[in-house]
């Protein structure tokens, strides 16, 4: 098991242009969840899945963004029209279900550059 | 609101001597606190956390309720402790983690 993997690790676009993001987490884990993290910041909660659905959404993530996990497995997060403050990593983490009892895995992340 | 604090952003300390990073935080409930490590070039993971009560890399944390407190401690740091360390909860009712800004541990030779 090679962890949580993301993909890409880096994206530079244009603003307004649309990216989309992708967390493959370790196998056995149930629950999926997106950070952001500025500069001199610590990651900020975005959103979190268990299998497919969607139970949690941080009032950080516009409407502009979206995430899907279709099949409770793999993760997308789509920014739509993107803007200079969309620049950021974007961490993936996974978990297996049973709350904090069980950590957190962190991806290497992907670093978002909007030029 | 929940909030975590870390007051330092960096803190430099000499091979052998003790080292202490400061973590206040705000929670009205029954936070679980944590502390992350990010070694150069690595990702984040999870160090210690407080429920385990346990000794990781020889660094310690223990929960002051009273003062809102989780600081970390090592009596004698060593060269390959020199990382971003950050602090971070989560509430009784939530999944997620609430991070701290990180406080940069750079060990001196």
């Amino acid at each position: 098991d090679t962890g949580v993997s993301q993909d890409p690790r880096h994206k530079i676009t244009k603003r307004g242009q649309n990216v989309t993001f992708r967390c493959d987490p370790i196998s056995e884990h149930n629950r999926l969840y997106w950070y952001r993290q500025t500069l001199g910041q610590g990651p900020e909660f975005l959103t979190y899945f268990q299998n497919e659905a969607q139970l949690e959404k941080s009032r950080l993530l516009s409407d502009r963004f979206s995430a899907e996990r279709p099949k409770g497995s793999f993760s997308t997060l789509e920014i739509q029209r993107t803007e200079q403050g969309d620049s950021a990593m974007y961490l993936c983490a996974s978990s297996r279900a049973g709350g904090l009892t069980q950590p957190q895995h962190f991806g290497d992340g992907t670093r978002l550059s909007i030029l | 609101a929940q909030r975590v604090t870390q007051p330092e952003k960096l803190l430099s300390v000499f091979k052998g001597a003790p080292v202490e990073l400061k973590c206040n935080y705000s929670y009205s409930g029954s936070p679980e606190l944590f502390w992350y490590v990010q070694y150069s070039r690595q990702r984040l993971q999870l160090l210690l956390r407080h429920i385990s009560r346990e000794s990781i890399k020889g660094f310690t944390a223990d929960l002051n309720k009273g003062e809102t407190s989780f600081h970390l401690k090592k009596p004698f740091a060593q060269e390959e402790d020199s990382a971003m360390y950050y602090c971070a909860l989560s509430g009784d009712r939530d999944d997620k983690i609430i991070f701290g800004k990180g406080t940069r541990l750079h060990i001196l030779p």
